[in-house]
């Protein structure tokens, strides 16, 4: 069964560094997301990306973040400057369109964390 | 904004009974879906029901069912035959209906324990 797949599994960085995420979304979906889950709390939405341009974002997609699809794979996600607050589960995540609209397939996260 | 509420933080029961999570979530769009997500030690989020808010008639996946009840903005998991592998979060989910560009907004979850 096809799934989204996501490198590194744990990703530890210092403070005020950059860091790219890097996710393979299931190949015949169209729609793509980022969440993010600091530990013990609930998933946020972070981005959603469609025909190579940012769909819609949440507050806390500031300009630290940015996404790209560099390639017909991969969908990754930048976090420049990363901060200690920045430590979390960060899931990748796509969807259909049609009949299944909506229905996201989730990946099993790269855990950041910030030192 | 769409706000997604889960008061159980966390649940206990005997493996074989049937337990149920509650979800309640506030909207002012008339069409929307609903989800629930499991997420096991591994914290893979794994989807397990979804609900369109226009079908009256609850969706079930095998030993899973959903209480959609659309005029109380409630949204419920019955999980029959539980079983240890059921130990897991289980958050609630909506999604606005967006043509698959919105987000899911989740709830901060319920910890469901499955004791031997």
């Amino acid at each position: 069964e096809p799934e989204v797949t996501q490198t590194p599994s744990h990703q530890v960085t210092q403070m005020g560094q950059e860091v790219i995420l890097r996710c393979v979304p299931i190949s015949n979906h169209l729609y793509f997301y980022w969440y993010r889950q600091i530990l013990g709390q609930k998933v946020e939405f972070l981005v959603s990306f469609y025909n190579n341009e940012i769909s819609e974002k949440s507050e806390i997609f500031d300009d630290q973040f940015s996404v790209e699809r560099p390639d017909g794979s991969n969908f990754t996600l930048k976090i420049r400057s990363t901060k200690l607050e920045d430590s979390a589960m960060y899931f990748c995540a796509s969807s259909h369109r049609g009949v299944l609209v909506g229905e996201q397939y989730f990946g099993p996260g790269t855990r950041l964390t910030v030192t | 904004a769409q706000t997604v509420t889960q008061s159980q933080p966390e649940m206990s029961v005997q493996e074989a009974e049937t337990v149920t999570l509650s979800c309640t979530y506030d909207t002012s769009e008339n069409n929307y879906y609903l989800f629930w997500y499991k997420q096991p030690p591994s914290r893979q989020m794994i989807l397990v029901i979804r609900q369109e808010a226009y079908k009256q008639q609850n969706a079930t996946e095998n030993r899973f069912s959903v209480n959609f009840q659309k005029a109380a903005k409630s949204f419920s998991l019955k999980i029959s035959d539980s079983q240890l592998g059921d130990t897991a979060m289980y958050f609630c989910a909506f999604m606005k209906p967006g043509g698959g560009a919105d987000g899911l907004t989740f709830g901060k979850g319920t910890h469901l324990i499955i004791q031997p």
